[in-house]
């Protein structure tokens, strides 16, 4: 089975413009998540929704940031405007939703830099 | 509340020598506690779980983990350590009473193996 599939791999933009990054979670997962990683900070929660729904986007830092999920089989993070500080690996997981037991299956993230 | 720690930033060992990454967790109900190893450019991979029973548990690689749960820990364990075992390794913890699916990450352990 493919694994969560996240593009691109790696992003590079000046400061100002509008990011977009995707996610295709595995098939038959109904959690899907959005993590920021940054050596300051490490592993950040940005949002997570279930069966498409979000759920909790507490995470989210500011209004800049927006995500969502048309569909079980796509999702969007988008950052509009970017800035420096959003610079960071982006990640996507899914879970199953058979309990608080399983765990989650991570994408190889998007390296944004912002320039 | 969850909350977990991995006390060490970092861990050295030499090849063929028995490793150990440590965990400890605070929950209210009883947890759900799993390991995660992440290498360079890729996204965290799913190691092992403890879900209830056993307080070994033996995962992905060699790897195990022992659970306890008078000292509230879950250190993970490898008998003969690889180069190719260097990596970030992370804890997370649900709480089985808890209301919320998503897991409380640590903030990582480095794990470098000298050959």
């Amino acid at each position: 089975d493919a694994g969560v599939i996240q593009s691109p791999r790696h992003e590079v933009t000046e400061m100002g413009q509008e990011v977009t990054l995707r996610c295709k979670p595995i098939s038959g997962h109904d959690y899907l998540f959005w993590y920021r990683q940054t050596m300051m900070r490490g592993l950040e929660l940005l949002i997570y929704f279930n069966n498409n729904v979000p759920i909790d986007d507490s995470g989210m830092p500011e209004d800049r940031f927006s995500a969502k999920m048309p569909n079980a089989s796509f999702s969007t993070l988008k950052i509009q405007p970017s800035e420096p500080r959003d610079s960071a690996v982006y990640f996507c997981a899914s879970s199953l939703n058979s309990g608080y037991n399983q765990p989650q299956h991570f994408g190889d993230g998007t390296r944004l830099s912002i320039l | 509340a969850q909350s977990v720690a991995q006390p060490e930033d970092q861990v050295n060992v030499a090849e063929g020598n028995p490793l150990t990454v440590k965990c400890t967790y605070s929950v209210s109900g009883n947890p759900y506690l799993f390991w995660y190893v992440q290498y360079p450019n890729r996204g965290l991979q799913f190691l092992l779980k403890y879900i209830t029973g056993d307080n070994l548990v033996k995962g992905s690689y060699g790897f195990e983990a022992e659970f306890n749960k008078s000292q509230t820990s879950f250190h993970l364990k490898k008998p003969s350590a690889l180069v190719s075992d260097s990596a970030l390794y992370f804890c997370a913890v649900r709480d089985q009473a808890g209301g919320s699916y998503i897991p409380t990450f640590g903030r990582g352990t480095s794990l470098i193996v000298h050959p």
